[in-house]
This record gives structure tokens, sequence and C-alpha cells, in this order.
């Protein structure tokens, strides 16, 4: 079945460290993107990608890291110099074909300690 | 002003009930509208895109209304399994950026 997939569905992470969170798909979509939700908040764009090899900033960019080396793959990296990591990121890619729905993954729920 | 509001709720109805959710938006060039629905603790999932004639799919009906700059959800006969948020999500033109609202929760109740 084609769709997307986040990993670790759960992390903890000390205070400090770096952590990468992976998102597959194979929809084959071009468009991908990297969303964050707060408790009893709406969805805030960190990152978001076209095309292999190009990405741009979201709203809330700052701390968060991207690469997109691969068209099925668009993994995040939490720094240490976002302040407040925890949340609930969720990973979308968008069809492009017309319909331009976006379809998310399951999400990864990140928890400092 | 957010680009995009809804009414957070929640909005508790009976069984059986009709019941509508809006969404404003505030820049005039979006071309493209949807509303998800959202589990508690899931992700989203698309409940419907909404087209300027307006469109409907089973028990839901999706309008929009350029004008005003407004999207409208109604729900006939509710049930218990709507209970859910439901997500605005507007694109404007010449953007690959989808602009969420909060959400607006809706509890069904027996």
């Amino acid at each position: 079945d084609g769709g997307i997939t986040q990993s670790p569905k759960y992390l903890f992470r000390k205070e400090g460290q770096n952590v990468t969170l992976s998102c597959e798909q194979n929809l084959n979509h071009d468009a991908m993107y990297w969303y964050r939700q707060d408790p009893g908040q709406g969805l805030r764009l960190i990152y978001y990608s076209q095309i292999v090899n190009d990405f741009q900033k979201g709203d809330i960019a700052e701390g968060y890291s991207v690469s997109r080396e691969k068209k099925e793959s668009f993994p995040l990296t939490v720094t240490s110099a976002q302040k407040n990591p925890t949340a609930f990121y969720l990973c979308a890619s968008m069809d492009g074909s017309g319909a331009n729905v976006l379809t998310f993954g399951a999400g990864s729920r990140l928890t400092v300690l | 002003r957010k680009e995009v509001e809804q009414d957070p709720g929640p909005f508790n109805v009976p069984e059986g009930a009709t019941v509508a959710f809006n969404c404003t938006y505030s820049n005039s060039a979006s071309q493209s509208f949807f509303w998800y629905r959202q589990d508690c603790r899931k992700e989203p999932k698309l409940l419907m895109s909404v087209y300027s004639s307006g469109n409907e799919d089973g028990r839901f009906t999706a309008q929009l209304n350029r004008a005003s700059q407004y999207i409208s959800l109604l729900i006939r006969d509710s049930k218990l399994s709507d209970s859910a948020t439901y997500l605005c999500v507007v694109r404007p033109s010449g953007t690959y950026k989808y602009i969420f609202g909060t959400g607006t929760r809706l509890k069904v109740l027996a």
C-alpha cells in the first residue's frame, strides 16, 4: 500500500541532544512537508520541499534542519537550538497532479526530558 | 489577524443533529480549500476538498464564499463517530504552503 511512514512513533530526548525524525513516502509525490503541532494548537509549518535537493523554511524553522537527497525521503533534525522541542511532528506529501491534497504520516511524538 | 480562523468549540450536539462550522481566511488570493478531520493524538485525514460550486459527500456538505472569504462545513445526522477536531486548510495561489486553522472540536453525544 502507498503511504507515508514516520519513525520513530515515540521518542524521548535529553536536553542538548539532536534527534532526527524519519519520513519516507512511496506515493511518488514531489512535495514534502514537516509540521509541528502543540496541544490544542493548529499545525505550524517547519520546512517544505518542492523537489529533490531543494527546500524552503516555513514559519518556525529556527532550531530545525532538513535534507532532501531522495524523492522518497525528507528527514527532520531537531537540534539543541530548538528551545521547546516537545511536540507532535507530522510529515506530509502532496500529489501535485491537480487535486493538491496533503497526505500525512502517522506522526512522531517527541518528548524532551 | 490569523490567516485562517476557526471557532475552537467544543460544539456539543446530540446524535442526529445538524451542525455547521465556518472558517474565515485573510488571503483573498487563496486558491485551494480543504476540510481535514483529526482524531485525538492522530494525524489529520482529508475529509473533503472544497470547490467553488460547493460539494457534498454523503452527510457532509462544504461551501466556499469567496466574496466573504469563508468556507463552511455542514454535517447532517451527526453520528457518535463524527466526534473529532475539524481543521480548515487553505492554500494561497502561487505557493506550495498550506495554512491550517487551529481546528473546531465536535462532540456528538448519545
